[in-house]
């Protein structure tokens, strides 16, 4: 069955980096699309970032405005996002879904919970 | 941008019929997609384009559009439907996701 599993969340300073993992497994990941979505403590969905199967398309949210990168790597089936000069504004629970780059979000992981926090 | 906007709360007894509405300028030009988040769980899609249902999720659960609004309904709605409903959109003009703003369903 498909399985996403998140890791690399934990407390980081404001200012300071970060990078999420994704791990798939049980679908071809390598023909799949993936996303990253967050969601702040008691806040709504908010979609952050996603990539091609192909990591030819990338695309992201406004208010990442250039902090972040998605990328992949197709022989690991991972894919990562790095996240730069954190603020505590980016403090959330960051799911890795899986769908076409303009489609439905089929599957999701459990998240990982990042806080930034001095 | 785009902006999805959903009723904050809908109330239903057990066994009577919940609507979800979603609303968003030009949403009949685009397809809607819809999730379930349960309390302290990952979101779990329960409809796509408009009105498909993914395996494994009950007839109970249906999709429709008109207009400017998308509607999910829940039909003979059971305890176990009590969540946060999501809508989403994938935004051409800016090549960006959009979830709507949710619904919390509470069973009564």
């Amino acid at each position: 069955q498909v399985q996403l599993v998140e890791s690399g969340g934990g407390v980081v300073q404001p200012g300071r980096s970060m990078r999420l993992y994704c791990t798939a497994s049980g679908f071809t990941f390598n023909s799949s699309g993936m996303h990253w979505v967050r969601q702040a403590p008691g806040k709504g969905l908010e979609w952050v970032a996603l990539m091609s199967y192909d990591g030819r398309l990338k695309y992201y949210a406004d208010f990442v405005k250039g902090r972040f990168t998605i990328s992949r790597d197709n022989s690991k089936n991972m894919v990562y996002l790095q996240m730069n000069s954190l603020s505590a504004g980016d403090t959330a629970v960051y799911f890795c879904a899986k769908g076409p780059p303009v489609g439905a979000l089929e599957y999701w992981g459990q998240g990982t919970l990042v806080t930034v926090s001095s | 941008s785009f902006v999805l906007t959903q009723t904050p709360s809908v109330s239903v007894a057990p066994g009577k019929t919940a609507r979800i509405a979603c609303g968003g300028d030009d949403i009949g030009t685009k397809s809607v997609h819809w999730y379930q988040q349960r309390p302290g769980q990952a979101p779990v899609l329960v409809m796509y384009y408009d009105r498909d249902r993914p395996s494994g999720i009950p007839e109970r659960f249906s999709g429709s559009k008109s207009g400017n609004t998308a509607t999910l309904t829940i039909s003979r709605v059971e305890a176990g439907d009590e969540a946060d409903y999501y809508c989403q959109v994938w935004d051409s003009n800016s090549d960006h996701y959009v979830f709507g703003t949710g619904t919390k369903v509470t069973v009564l």
